[in-house]
């Protein structure tokens, strides 16, 4: 079975510009949550996809957005980059009746603003 | 608010010997504890996880201790190998939510 994959794996985007980062998830898994990590800051939750509804979201700006197909591939927009959404963004996947536990990680997409 | 807190950024420990990761948390109302590997360039990897009704899971070399009273917990690995040698973060919460920690960086020397 293929693991969770994200695309692209690199993007470089000046500040003011926006972004729209991929995720596939393992097949059969329709929980879909994102993650920003930073060194200082650790893995921190952006928000949960469930068939296509957002079912939960964590403390990040309006900027942030995401959205998931029928498929149960998703999608993460930011908006007006600034330089400190420079992170490693991490989508996770996990099968319905697991919640978030046990989620399976993408290799994520390193943005780098500049 | 940091309610998962990882203080040791890194660790370092002679193969054959044991790894000590420790976790504290603040919110009594996490009910679900886990523990993921991350190596550079990868996404975590889960490792082991604790529910709150219990105190102790183990997985081969992998153990980890809940200590409700204390809200801490720990993750154990015995004999540590340099294949072991990653990124450990902490995460806990509920159902729709995990909260993780900074990590701490876990280097197993030959």
């Amino acid at each position: 079975k293929a693991g969770v994959t994200q695309t692209p794996r690199y993007l470089i985007k000046t500040r003011g510009q926006q972004v729209t980062l991929s995720c596939s998830p393992i097949s059969g898994h329709r929980s879909v949550s994102w993650y920003q990590q930073t060194p200082g800051q650790g893995l921190q939750f952006l928000f949960e996809y469930f068939s296509e509804t957002q079912r939960n979201k964590g403390n990040f700006p309006g900027r942030f957005s995401g959205r998931q197909f029928s498929n149960s591939r998703s999608e993460m927009n930011v908006s007006t980059l600034e330089l400190g959404d420079s992170a490693l963004y991490l989508c996770a996947s996990s099968l319905e009746g697991q919640g978030v536990r046990e989620q399976y990680f993408g290799p994520g997409t390193r943005l780098t603003v500049t | 608010d940091q309610q998962v807190k990882q203080n040791s950024p890194s660790l370092s420990v002679q193969e054959g010997r044991i790894s000590i990761l420790n976790c504290d948390y603040t919110n009594s109302m996490f009910d679900y504890f886990l523990w993921y590997k991350k190596y550079p360039a990868e996404g975590p990897t889960f490792l082991i996880s604790i529910s709150s009704i219990k105190d102790k899971n183990e997985d081969g070399r992998f153990t980890v201790f809940l200590n409700k009273s204390a809200k801490h917990l720990s993750l154990h690995i015995v004999p540590s190998q340099p294949g072991d040698s990653a990124v450990y973060f902490c995460a806990a919460g509920g159902y729709q939510k995990v909260t993780f920690g900074i990590g701490t960086k876990l280097q197993v020397i030959p």
